[in-house]
Parts: C-alpha cells; structure tokens; sequence
C-alpha cells in the first residue's frame, strides 16, 4: 500500500463548477499535511496547509481527518487557471523535514 | 533572491556516462533535498541534507551521490548513468513559511534522459 494514495484522475469540469479530491496516508503518526499544485512541465509549489481544524484561502478549502486518515481539497467556482496536478503531501512524525508525496491528481477545467 | 536553481535545465546521457545535476538555494535554509518524479509515481526521495556537512539516504538512493558543498549548495552525481535513471530530478530546500510552518521550495526541475 503507497504511503500518500491519491485517485490520479483526470477529473474534467466546467468552469464554474466545485470538485473535491481526496488523499489517504496509511502512517497515523503523520504531523503535518499539504497540497502542492504543479503545473505541466513545471516544479511543485505549496497551494496551502492544511489544519486539523480545517481551513479555507478563496476558492479552496482544506480538511483533515485525523481519525480516517484522510485529507480532502474542494475548490469552488473552478476557472481555466485551476487546470494543474494537485499532489496530496504528508510530512513525517519522525521528521517534520520528511515529506512524501502522492502520486497526484490531474485537473482539467473546461471552458 | 532566486530561490531554488537547478542546472543543466536538459541533458541527454549515453548508458554509462557520467554527470552531476548541481542546486543552489539562497533562503538559507538547513534542509535540502534531491527527487525524482516519474509518470505515475510521484516524487521520490533520492538523498537529503538536514544541514551543511550532513546527508541520508532516501527512499530511492541506488545510483546516485549527493555531496552538500556548503549550506548554499546540494549536488547530486550520476557515476554510471543507466536507462532506469531517466526522469525529471527536483531538488529542493525547506524553510519557515509565514513563520508559521515548513514549507519545501522546489527548483525547476532537470530533464535527464538516458539512452
């Protein structure tokens, strides 16, 4: 079993549309949790945290939990830009310097 | 400030050649590290360096070498480069964001091809 699982997708909306992706980590000793958007050809960069509490930047809200070892992403009002792969990313207890990352999902927003 | 940067960008490699991918960070962070990302397999911990004079294997280490030069910069070395070895290699530091937490800063990324 991967350590970080995503469902690679690719997920195809429309503009204006709400999608939800989710991640599962098998390690429940995990401390920290993220989402990086890479975009094609170019290298990962952090989209947000994500808090035990939950948490929201615009458009796009995070949520953990701990309990189910799960991890979630909705983005709302979906535009053109927001087509990217979205990687799920765990840090290490042992570690918090240790990341490891899902093998991400692929979003497409259509015109 | 450039953050992360990788070089070469491209190279092309015969089975058996030999090559070093250098990183340079200016954030002055401790951490950094060397991955490999592959279709379908998401990026990978090749060796990492918690802080200037120290590195760890990762997950995936066979066939490679990293030398940590100082805190700025962070090599890793093909001896005998072989087919299984193409793929996209990021090499990254990590550091306070918003100090607030870790977050990992990637470079462009080096686009290894061996034949």
């Amino acid at each position: 079993r991967k350590e970080v699982e995503q469902d690679p997708g690719p997920f195809n909306v429309p503009e204006g549309a709400t999608v939800a992706f989710n991640c599962t980590y098998s390690n429940s000793a995990s401390q920290s949790f993220f989402w990086y958007r890479q975009d094609c050809r170019k290298e990962p960069k952090l989209l947000m945290s994500v808090y035990s509490s939950g948490n929201e930047d615009g458009r796009f809200t995070a949520q953990l939990n701990r309990a189910s070892q799960y991890i979630s992403l909705l983005i709302r009002d979906s535009k053109l830009s927001d087509s990217a792969t979205y990687l799920c990313v765990v840090g290490s207890a042992a570690s918090a310097r240790q990341l490891t990352f899902g093998s991400g999902t692929q979003l497409t927003v259509l015109p | 400030n450039a953050g992360v940067t990788q070089t070469p960008k491209f190279q092309v490699l015969k089975t058996g050649q030999s090559m070093t991918l250098q990183c340079a960070q200016d954030m002055n962070h401790n951490s950094m590290y060397w991955y490999r990302q592959d279709p379908g397999m998401g990026l990978r911990l090749i060796y990492y360096s918690a802080s200037e004079g120290t590195t760890d294997k990762g997950e995936v280490p066979n066939g490679y070498n990293v030398s940590r030069l100082n805190k700025r910069e962070f090599s890793l070395r093909l001896e005998s480069a072989a087919p299984s070895q193409t793929s996209v290699y990021f090499c990254a530091s990590i550091g306070l964001s918003r100090g607030t937490y870790n977050e990992q800063f990637f470079g462009p990324g080096t686009r290894l091809t061996v034949l």
